[in-house]
């Protein structure tokens, strides 16, 4: 069966460090990957996705930035964390297009101080 | 550029008691309309969804139900329960795409 691992599951940094949150998926292959931001009460805000390796579409102009170095893996990256950049992020996947299931990770709680 | 709306942003129901959540669509070429229920501090999990070839699905005490013409669907619950309590986010997507547009969420407190 398929499964989808994202970690950490909290992370405290400080404002204008470096952020690198991980995402990998077992059980399929060439899955579409997307990364969600959810503000504290707030709905899922799509940040990136990928249908490849490599392959990176934005969708907020931001200070992040995604990476697919290998085929079942997702990384979501920052230069220098804001304050604005709290919240709790989602990496997803899904076997198909937008009309299948999407699974989520695990979340992690980011909070920049 | 397409937008999901949901409400209410909060519904607070007693136990027994049916709950309604409503959503509208601006993309026509829409076709999948999922809903997932997030608990406090875990991942949004399916609970429900629908295609546009359907006007209404239902599973025990959970149904939804679509109208392609107003762009709107909603998700009923029915006999709440105190462990319905959660946030629900309606989703609308189409087949070709790569992208879900996520409702703002409802959160859902059921009083026993």
């Amino acid at each position: 069966s398929q499964t989808i691992h994202q970690w950490p599951a909290t992370l405290v940094q400080p404002v204008g460090s470096p952020l690198s949150l991980e995402c990998t998926v077992e059980g399929t292959s060439n899955p579409n990957l997307y990364w969600y931001r959810q503000a504290a009460g707030r709905g899922l805000q799509l940040l990136f996705y990928s249908v490849g390796i490599g392959q990176i579409s934005s969708e907020v102009p931001q200070n992040l930035s995604a990476s697919r170095p290998q085929d079942r893996q997702f990384i979501l990256s920052s230069k220098k964390l804001l304050l604005s950049d709290s919240g709790f992020y989602l990496c997803a996947w899904r076997s198909g297009g937008a009309g299948t299931e999407a699974f989520f990770g695990q979340g992690t709680r980011l909070t920049v101080v | 550029g397409e937008n999901v709306e949901q409400h209410p942003s909060t519904l607070s129901v007693q136990e027994g008691d049916s709950a309604v959540i409503k959503c509208t669509y601006s993309d026509s070429a829409s076709n999948y309309f999922p809903w997932y229920k997030q608990e406090l501090g875990k991942r949004p999990q399916l609970i429900i969804d629908i295609r546009s070839n359907v006007g209404e699905k239902k599973d025990q005490r959970i149904a939804v139900t679509l109208n392609k013409t107003a762009k709107h669907f909603s998700l009923h619950i029915t006999e709440t329960q105190p462990e319905d309590s959660a946030v629900y986010f309606c989703a609308a997507s189409r087949d070709g795409g790569f992208k879900t547009i996520f409702g703002a969420g409802t959160r859902l407190f059921v009083k026993a």
